[in-house]
């Protein structure tokens, strides 16, 4: 069965610095979605990248498909406190928008003012 | 707000109860997803409805089971409720036009006892 394995499980960084999370798949990613979670709460719908090479910027977030997709990053720039929260990756679990999604295990960014 | 609303918001019950879980949406869709997400862990998919009739299900077990309503709203019924039934259960709706990230709901905290 497909898994998803993201790094890291846990991030501190200073307000203003840039970073990376990276999300990689055992198969093949036919949909890659990215949600940022608070405790407690509902997912929050980021982004999404179906083809190989893709990359999607929203705001100061940028997400990028490799063009074997199997790989998976999301990189945010000149981060805020307002980033904070718990990232996933999810992923399609057949060749088409099925509605089953796979998710890595998430990744916590805190962000220090 | 996604434009997808669960209640109850949180919920305490007893070993053994039954219980359901409700979900509406503010735009019409035909397929719904419900997701249980452990605390510490992404969300794992339990089953999708698909004009009104179940769709694939995950890894779990007949006494989880749900239903879809012709206004696209739609439950998940738990019933002999365990205590690792204790999660944050999420449902989702897949997006229209050109965007097809799954939106989901604030979810429903269940803590079984």
């Amino acid at each position: 069965s497909q898994e998803l394995e993201q790094s890291p499980q846990s991030l501190i960084v200073q307000e203003g610095k840039n970073l990376t999370i990276n999300c990689t798949s055992s198969k093949t990613l036919y949909g890659l979605y990215w949600y940022k979670q608070k405790y407690g709460e509902g997912l929050i719908f980021l982004m999404m990248l179906q083809k190989g090479g893709e990359e999607k910027s929203h705001e100061k977030i940028t997400a990028k498909l490799d063009e074997k997709k199997q790989q998976s990053s999301l990189h945010i720039t000149a981060s805020q406190p307002s980033h904070a929260g718990i990232y996933l990756c999810g992923a399609d679990t057949g060749s088409g928008n099925t509605g089953k999604l796979i998710f890595g295990q998430g990744t916590t960014l805190q962000v220090k003012p | 707000e996604t434009g997808v609303t669960q209640s109850p918001t949180h919920l305490i019950k007893t070993r053994g109860q039954q219980v359901t879980l409700r979900c509406s949406s503010q735009s019409g869709h035909n397929t719904v997803s419900w997701y249980q997400q452990a605390l510490g862990q992404g969300p794992q998919f339990i089953f999708q409805y698909y004009r009104e009739e179940e769709n694939g299900r995950g890894n779990f077990p007949p006494r989880f089971s749900g239903l879809q309503f012709p206004n696209y709203s739609s439950e998940l019924n738990v019933n002999a409720l365990e205590l690792d039934d204790s999660a944050l259960y999420l449902c989702a709706r897949r997006g229209w036009g050109g965007d097809y990230g799954y939106t989901f709901g604030s979810g429903t905290r269940l803590t079984v006892v």
